[in-house]
């Protein structure tokens, strides 16, 4: 079957632009999670979703990421106004069940390099 | 600091040898996962533990909860072992702490 799909797996853009970053999860699993791996960095949790209840963004950078997920499903990411330090592979995850125990499923993740 | 700490940062082997790679973590937690990314790749997740020992393969991983400690080890390790292996724990709540990794390369 399908695993988690993101797009587009690289991104370039110019400092000061907006990206937008899509994930699709697996059919079916009501938890989404977005995390960043910056170059010599651990990855760091950013949001996560979990059916139709608020999304939890405590672990967002600033106010310029922001995040949605639309019928339970897709999610995107936008970074507005782009800096060079939000250069880093941003990671798309969804698990089946609300269980935070549950076993995640990553997308490959989208490359993004800001100049 | 971290608070996962994983050791060692990278590890070079021979092929056929036995592999551990350590993880241990300043909190209390619900389960500890195993994550392994290969180079230019995705994330799979190899193990999700709460206690004892899971096995699948070659590949084993232990945790001991009292200790704060988790081990993962590769039998008969192989060349298509090498990649950064991962360990990250999930406490009262579902974000993830991640250790920053370590790099193993099995030398044919």
């Amino acid at each position: 079957g399908a695993g988690v799909s993101q797009s587009p797996s690289n991104k370039v853009t110019e400092k000061g632009k907006d990206v937008e970053l899509r994930c699709d999860p697996i059919s079916g699993h009501t938890a989404l999670y977005w995390y960043r791996q910056s170059l010599g960095q651990g990855l760091e949790f950013l949001i996560y979703f979990q059916g139709n209840s608020a999304p939890d963004k405590s672990g967002l950078p600033s106010d310029r990421f922001s995040a949605e997920r639309t019928g339970g499903s897709v999610s995107t990411l936008t970074i507005q106004r782009t800096q060079q330090e939000d250069s880093a592979v941003y990671l798309c995850a969804s698990s089946p069940t609300p269980d935070r125990n549950s076993p995640l499923h990553f997308g490959n993740g989208t490359r993004l390099t800001v100049t | 600091k971290n608070e996962v700490e994983q050791s060692p940062q990278n590890l070079t082997a021979q092929e056929g040898e036995f592999i551990t790679i350590n993880c241990s973590y300043s909190v209390g937690i619900s389960a500890l996962h195993w994550l392994q990314q290969h180079p230019g790749g995705g994330i799979v997740s190899l193990f999700m533990l709460s206690s004892g020992k899971k096995k699948h393969g070659r590949l084993i991983a232990t945790i001991n909860i009292q200790e704060k400690h988790s081990s993962l080890h590769i039998t008969a390790s192989h060349p298509r072992d090498s990649a950064v292996y991962i360990c990250a724990y999930g406490g009262s709540n579902y974000k993830l702490t991640f250790g920053k990794g370590t790099l193993l390369t099995v030398n044919p």
